[in-house]
């Protein structure tokens, strides 16, 4: 099966940039989607199809993916970005993997 | 309103069955893939199972083969997952998600429904 790894945890202050990592076995040949979720709230795609931004979701969430690693980058972050976050392969249109998931904290 | 309206959870022995339904509305459900994903009590996401918008392809995680089935009646707007031979490994917050339009993204989800297996 294919595996993907995220830290567990990331950490950034009010205002900075955080990056969240994502890494698999030529990762950058797939493409790669990131989920928030919070506490009692179903997940919401923040990043779609590696960089894609779907409506509604801020210009501060940004993604890339390159090589085996994909990055979720969100700049000017704000305590409302507190969340886990996920990412997630596509195998193919109905088959896809999720990452451990990493929690980011704003403090 | 693009709505995911999951049904079907609850309490259920280890070895039975259960069937869930997820009710969509405000889209052309015909249109898209859908999926099923659960998350266990203090786990991360974990993908169960997707079927596309004819059911030609269905997909299901390890975890799930042979033992549950996706489908979809696309008359009713709706999708299914049959859960046989449950066990505790399998309590969990399960969502229905509608595949992006033209994207490779799971961009609306429903609220979810819990199901535990327990004795």
């Amino acid at each position: 099966s294919y595996d993907l790894t995220q830290p567990p945890s990331v950490s950034v202050s009010p205002g900075q940039t955080a990056s969240i990592t994502c890494s698999g076995h030529k990762l950058g040949d797939r493409f790669v989607s990131w989920y928030q979720k919070k506490p009692g709230q179903s997940p919401v795609l923040v990043i779609s199809q590696d960089a894609k931004r779907p409506s509604g979701i801020p210009e501060r969430f940004s993604g890339s993916n390159s090589g085996n690693t994909a990055t979720l980058t969100i700049s000017e972050t704000q305590s409302m970005d507190e969340a886990d976050y996920y990412c997630q392969a596509w195998d193919s249109t109905t088959a896809v993997v999720f990452g451990g998931g990493t929690k980011l904290t704003v403090l | 309103e693009v709505q995911l309206v999951e049904s079907g959870g609850g309490l259920v022995q280890p070895g039975r069955s259960l069937r869930l339904s997820c009710a969509a509305s405000g889209f052309s459900f015909d249109d898209y893939a859908m999926y099923w994903v659960r998350q266990a009590p203090g786990k991360g996401l974990e993908w169960v199972s997707g079927i596309s918008w004819n059911s030609a392809s269905i997909d299901y995680a390890d975890s799930v083969k042979g033992r549950f089935t996706i489908s979809r009646d696309n008359a009713k707007n709706s999708l299914y997952l049959q859960m046989n031979s449950l066990g505790p490994e399998d309590t969990a917050f399960y969502y229905c998600a509608k595949r992006s339009r033209g994207m490779y993204g799971m961009d609306v989800w429903g609220q979810g429904t819990t199901v535990t297996v327990s004795s």
